[in-house]
C-alpha cells in the first residue's frame, strides 16, 4: 500500500515569497491534515479536511496561509506571503474517517529567510 | 483540552538496553497513538491502542486506562532506534484532533 506523498521535500524561500506544498494521502482515506511543527516542539493542526470540506482550520493563519482538496482526494497548501516565523517541517496526514489511525508523510522542510 | 506529559524529554542508551518512554494524559480517551520522528522530519505511526498491550517486533507499547498512562517499549536498543518519540491523545468526546507530546529524544550508541 502507498503511503503519503509530499511535495517538495525541501523549500528554501525569501521573506514575502509565496510557496505551495503538495500532498497525496492513502487511497481511500476521507480525512486529510496538514500540520506545522516548529523545531523543538510537536505537531500543530492547521487543518482537517473531510473529503473536500474543511472539519477544522481553527488554528490557520487565514491572512497568509490557505488550503484546498477540491476533489477530496491531493490537497494543497499554500503560504502568501512568507514570513521568517513560518520556517517548520509541514506535514500532512491522512486517515480513513476521524478518529482512525493517522498516517504521515515525509513533511516539506521550509526554510524563510 | 487533553494535557499530555512524555518523560523523559532526553534519553541517552547503549545498544541492547532496554528502553522506556512514558506518557500521561489528563482526559480519559478512546486511544492513543505513538509516532516515531527521525532527523529528516517525516513521521511513522507506531502503535494506536487503547486497550492492554500491542507488540511489533522489538517495540512493545502498553496502556492504563484507568490511570490514564501509557509506555513505550524497545527491546534490545539499536542505534537505529535512535529518533524523536511522541506520544499523541484526541482530547476526548468525539473530537479527533491530536494533542502531541512533545516528544523524547532517544539517542542510542553503538
Amino acid at each position: 500500500e502507498a503511503g503519503v506523498a509530499q511535495s517538495p521535500r525541501y523549500k528554501i524561500i525569501e521573506k514575502r515569497q509565496s510557496v505551495a506544498f503538495w500532498c497525496n494521502p492513502i487511497s481511500g482515506h476521507a480525512t486529510l491534515y496538514w500540520y506545522q511543527q516548529i523545531l523543538g516542539q510537536g505537531p500543530k493542526l492547521l487543518i482537517q479536511f473531510q473529503n473536500n470540506g474543511v472539519v477544522d482550520d481553527s488554528q490557520l493563519p487565514k491572512d497568509r496561509f490557505s488550503a484546498e482538496r477540491l476533489k477530496g482526494v491531493d490537497s494543497t497548501l499554500k503560504i502568501q506571503p512568507a514570513k521568517l516565523e513560518d520556517s517548520a517541517v509541514y506535514l500532512c496526514a491522512s486517515s480513513l474517517n476521524p478518529g482512525y489511525e493517522q498516517y504521515f508523510g515525509p513533511g516539506t522542510r521550509l526554510t524563510v529567510t | 483540552k487533553n494535557e499530555v506529559e512524555q518523560s523523559p524529554q532526553n534519553l541517552t542508551a547503549q545498544e541492547g538496553e532496554f528502553i522506556t518512554i512514558n506518557c500521561s494524559y489528563s482526559v480519559g480517551i478512546s486511544a492513543l497513538h505513538w509516532l516515531q520522528q527521525h532527523p529528516g522530519g517525516g513521521i511513522v505511526s507506531l502503535f494506536m491502542l487503547s486497550s492492554g498491550k500491542k507488540k511489533h517486533g522489538r517495540l512493545i507499547a502498553t496502556i492504563n486506562i484507568q490511570e490514564k498512562h501509557s509506555s513505550l517499549h524497545i527491546t534490545a536498543s539499536h542505534p537505529r532506534d535512535s529518533a524523536v518519540y511522541i506520544c499523541a491523545v484526541p482530547p476526548g468526546g468525539s473530537n479527533y484532533k491530536l494533542t502531541f507530546g512533545k516528544g523524547t529524544l532517544l539517542t542510542v550508541n553503538p
